[in-house]
Order: structure tokens, then sequence, then C-alpha cells
């Protein structure tokens, strides 16, 4: 079965201090990526989305940055991190072969405080 | 990529069936209608999925009219812990790509 982790669960950070958060895949193979981001009570916002290596689309300018080193990993990154960066990050997955009805499969999760 | 509009937030009582009504009107030939549910500091996680009429599962019921402009989720019997957040979200069938959530449907439930 396909399971998503991703870590670090949660992350206190200062203002201007760089950031990566990691996500990784298991059971698939070349699936779509997604990251979004939730602010408090907040929607979910998408930052960044993959449809294979190397392949990143940005929905946000911002100064974040995304990578996809490899099929089924896909790393959210930060040289300074802003205030407003502050919110919870979700990594999401979702089948692209045969069957894809648009169902995304979300990981755990990763609180992001900037101080 | 057709755009979702939901109420923003609806009480209920526990037992009561709540129905939650999204308008996609520009929703396209071979697109599939999903629904999420988020309880806070997780992910969203599927409920339910439909592409016309009427589908039903063991926690909820999807209805979705000929002209596929809405669709409304239908909770039968809500208790506490169906308070959550609520999010339909219209995707194309098997082509990957973006997938925009809409700012969802906060339910309370109380006792």
């Amino acid at each position: 079965s396909q399971t998503i982790h991703q870590w670090p669960a949660t992350l206190v950070q200062p203002v201007g201090s760089p950031l990566s958060l990691e996500c990784t895949v298991e059971g698939t193979s070349n699936p779509n990526l997604y990251w979004y981001r939730q602010a408090a009570g907040r929607g979910l916002q998408l930052l960044f989305y993959s449809v294979g290596i190397g392949q990143i689309s940005s929905e946000v300018p911002q100064n974040l940055s995304a990578s996809r080193p490899q099929d089924r990993q896909f790393i959210l990154s930060s040289k300074k991190l802003l205030l407003s960066d502050s919110g919870f990050y979700l990594c999401a997955w979702r089948i692209t072969s045969g069957g894809d009805t648009g169902e995304l499969f979300f990981g755990e999760g990763s609180r992001l405080t900037v101080l | 990529l057709a755009k979702t509009t939901q109420p923003i937030s609806m009480d209920s009582y526990e037992g009561q069936e709540v129905n939650i009504t999204c308008s996609h009107n520009n929703i396209a030939t071979n697109d599939y209608i999903t629904w999420y549910q988020q309880f806070p500091s997780q992910g969203p996680r599927f409920i339910i999925q439909g592409y016309k009429t009427k589908v039903t599962n063991e926690v909820a019921s999807l209805f979705i009219p000929a002209d596929r402009k809405s669709s409304t989720l239908s909770l039968p019997r809500v208790s506490l812990s169906d308070t959550a957040v609520y999010y339909c979200l219209v995707a194309v069938y098997n082509q990957g790509g973006k997938l925009i959530f809409g700012q969802g449907t906060e339910l309370s439930v109380k006792p």
C-alpha cells in the first residue's frame, strides 16, 4: 500500500533562517506531488506541484522554493524565512496512471512557527 | 480549472442530517467531484467522490444534478466528531496537474 511521510512535524525558526521540509511517498511511482500551506484559520493554499522529477510549478510568488530530486521525494525550502511563512504545511500526492480521479493523499503536516 | 464556492460555515446538532452544497458552474466534461474532511492540525482526508447522479458510501452521500454545476454532500446523522472543515474539489480525470481547494465549509456540531 502507498504511504506518505513528511518531516519535521514541528519547527520553530527565527526570521531570516533557512527552511527545509521533506516529503517522501512509498508504494507508487511517478506520482504528482503537491505542497500546500494553511495559515491559522484559513483554507489550503497551493504553493507548488510537480508532475515529474525536476518539474516544479509555482502557484504563488514568495520566498519559498521546491525541488524534486527523486521520483518520490519533494522538498520545500527557503533561504530566509519571513514571519508570514508561519503556518501548517502539507505535502500530498496523487495517482497519475490509470484510475486517477483527482484524489489526493495527504501527509501528517509540518507546523512552522517563525519568530 | 473549475472554481468552487461553498458556505463558509454551518451549524448543526447531533443526530441531524447535514447537507453542504458546493457550486462549480464551469465544471468540465472530464471533471470529477471529490469531498474532503479536515480536522485541526491534520491533512484533509477523502470522504466521497462522484461524477454524476448519486454516490453513497458508509459515511456520506453525494448528490450531483444532471447539469453537474453543483454537488451536495450529505452527512446522515452527525455526531460531535463530525465537527470539521469540509472541502469540495473538482479535478480532471487522468490528467494530473494543479488542484486548488476552495475556502471550505466549517461545520460545527453541537450537543
